[in-house]
């Protein structure tokens, strides 16, 4: 499975825009690129996911460079509740895994009031 | 409804017992996975399950037996427990393919002494 590469932390100020980025440049042309968030004392949920096109849903929005080797999710206006560790991860199209989600240690957003 | 559901949240018990953790997913997915989370954050897959078959197995000590009933359920017994092993465990369910999200358990927080 391709790798990605976050940075360990970043802060942001409430109700401001956050751009949290995320490289992949050994992405394969069929990988769909996923972000989850971990809340704290909560398992994972899913946010976005996309392949080729930029996406929104009512959580957030991700924008996937042209070449795909790099995406940034965007959270529109971060509120308190937003702070959590957020991981982007690859997964395969065809691939043998059955779908399994390889975690990186991900970004550590904090969001201050 | 919750859609991933685990028992119990919390364990705490002695070294060398053996204890058993419960998941069931409601969602209809066939494909089901437990995930260790420890002291410094790391989420590791352990097992996959796809419609009550083993998948995969993370070289995780034989110790460890995960059990499906049925396709949604996904149970984890852990004989002979060592202090390494506490950490948070994460049960999570899958429709299979890479186009689509797991969705994760609250987590079981395992406590060895």
């Amino acid at each position: 499975d391709a790798k990605t590469t976050q940075p360990n932390s970043m802060e942001s100020n409430e109700e401001e825009p956050v751009h949290l980025p995320c490289n992949h440049s050994t992405i394969s042309g069929t990988d769909y690129i996923h972000w989850y968030r971990q809340l704290p004392s909560q398992g994972p949920e899913y946010v976005i996911h996309g392949l080729t096109s930029n996406v929104n849903n009512r959580m957030a929005s991700l924008a996937i460079a042209e070449d795909r080797k790099s995406s940034t999710l965007i959270l529109h206006r971060a509120t308190l509740r937003d702070a959590a560790v957020y991981y982007c991860i690859l997964r395969a199209r065809f691939s043998s895994n059955t779908g399994k989600l390889i975690f990186g240690q991900g970004t550590t957003l904090q969001v201050k009031p | 409804d919750t859609a991933v559901s685990q028992t119990p949240k919390y364990l705490v018990t002695q070294m060398g017992n053996d204890k058993s953790i419960k998941c069931e997913q409601n969602l209809g997915h066939d494909t089901m996975y437990w995930y260790k989370q420890d002291s410094k954050k790391f989420l590791k897959i352990m097992f996959s399950y796809n419609n009550k078959e083993l998948i995969i197995n993370e070289t995780v000590p034989n110790r460890f037996s995960p059990k499906s009933p049925d396709k949604a359920h996904l149970n984890l017994h852990i004989n002979s427990l060592e202090l390494g092993d506490s950490a948070v465990y994460f049960c999570a369910s899958h429709p299979g393919g890479p186009n689509t999200e797991a969705f994760f358990g609250q987590g079981t927080r395992l406590t060895v002494v």
